[in-house]
Order: structure tokens, then C-alpha cells, then sequence
């Protein structure tokens, strides 16, 4: 299947430090998201990024995509005890119709301790 | 606007009884799915509709689950019985055409 799959599963850090996390995916894509899940709630969008695009920022967030490895990463800069969440990529499914639902994989556990 | 509004939050109901799940997309989108979350499997897409019409269903557990899209402002999961290996939490969510998808908060279903 196409679902994006996360490394590493779960993540623990201090606060201050940098979380990287990355995502691989099998086929081609024209963009992939990334999304933030806190327990027990719904998950929340945090960045597109084109395929035409190599890297893309959004506050302290940084992603970038390597689409000849089918890669792409998510980079929390100067984290805080509020970004323990689980992080998840979504690569689109493409179809014959042109519709595009995410799947999701397993995700990356983050701990920020503070 | 108020996003994606999903009812209930909790349901708890007894194997064997029927259960429906709703949801309200976000007025003007146009593709809405239904997720299921559990810590086994994670989060499964089971089905997704665009323009109110069903695409693709083939997340759909068994014969037992059911969803309509009557309108463009709501949408229904129905489990028809419910059994105990039901019990996650279902996440509905509606986007537009290729663009971020927003998520409702999600209803925890326990099948006793």
C-alpha cells in the first residue's frame, strides 16, 4: 500500500533539543502532508509539501522531500513539553479519478520531557 | 466555521445492539472519510465518499459496517450488530479536492 511509515516509532527528548523524524512511501506523489495527533484527539494538519519542492517551513517546523528515495523528514526545532504528540506523514493515493485519500502509518511517538 | 463536528464523542453500547456514528463536514468541502483507530492497527481509512458519492469502500471491515452520504452536510457510519473487536476510535474527516484533510475530534466507541 502507499501509507507512509515513520522512523523512528517513538522519540523521547529534552526540551531545547531538535526532533527529527523521518517518512518513506513506495510510489510517486504530487504532494505529502504531515499531521499531529495529541492523545486522544483528532489529528491536526501541520504542513504540505509539493513534490516540486525541496524543503518547506512553518514556524519551527522544517520539512523537506527527497522524492528520487521517496523520503521526506520533519524537523521540530527548539521543542517544548507541548509538542509531545504523535507525528504521522500522509502520502496521497492516487487514482484513475483524481481522488486522493491519505493513508496514514503507525506514526512517531514523541516525548518532550520537560 | 466550527470544523468537522462528530457525534457522539463516547458511545457505549452492548454486543450485538446497532450503533450510528454521524458526522458534519466542513460546508464546501468536497471528499469526506471515515477512519477507525485503534492501537493494533493504527488508523485505517474504511471508506471515503467525493461529491457525497462513495469511491472507494474497500477499508470497510465486514458487511457489518454501513455509511451514507445522503447530502453534502452529513454523513453516517452505521455498525449493524456491534461487537466487541468494534471498540476504537472513529475519526471522520473532509477535505478539498487534494488539500489538507481536517479532522473531527473523533467518536470512542466501546462494545461491551
Amino acid at each position: 500500500s502507499q501509507q507512509g511509515e515513520e522512523d523512528p516509532q517513538a522519540l523521547s527528548i529534552q526540551e531545547g533539543e531538535n526532533a527529527t523524524m523521518n517518512c518513506s512511501y513506495k510510489t510517486s506523489i504530487n504532494n505529502l502532508q504531515w499531521y499531529r495527533q495529541n492523545s486522544g484527539r483528532g489529528l491536526v494538519h501541520l504542513i504540505l509539501i509539493r513534490s516540486n519542492e525541496r524543503e518547506k517551513h512553518s514556524g519551527r517546523l522544517r520539512v523537506t522531500l527527497d522524492t528520487s528515495k521517496k523520503s521526506s523528514s520533519l524537523l521540530i526545532t527548539a521543542s517544548r513539553a507541548a509538542d509531545t504528540a504523535s507525528y504521522f506523514c500522509a502520502p496521497p493515493i492516487f487514482r484513475n479519478s483524481g481522488n486522493t485519500p491519505l493513508v496514514f502509518g503507525k506514526g512517531t511517538r514523541l516525548s518532550v520531557i520537560a | 466555521d466550527a470544523g468537522v463536528i462528530q457525534s457522539p464523542r463516547h458511545e457505549v453500547t452492548e454486543m450485538g445492539q446497532e450503533v450510528t456514528l454521524r458526522c458534519k463536514p466542513i460546508s464546501g468541502h468536497n471528499s469526506l472519510f471515515w477512519y477507525r483507530q485503534t492501537m493494533m492497527r493504527g488508523l485505517e481509512l474504511l471508506i471515503y465518499f467525493n461529491n457525497n458519492v462513495p469511491i472507494d469502500d474497500s477499508g470497510m471491515p465486514e458487511d457489518r459496517f454501513s455509511a451514507k452520504m445522503p447530502n453534502a452536510s452529513f454523513s453516517t457510519l452505521k455498525i449493524q450488530p456491534s461487537e466487541p473487536r468494534d471498540s476504537a476510535v472513529y475519526f471522520c474527516a473532509s477535505s478539498l479536492s487534494n488539500g489538507e484533510a481536517f479532522f473531527g475530534q473523533g467518536t470512542r466507541l466501546t462494545v461491551v
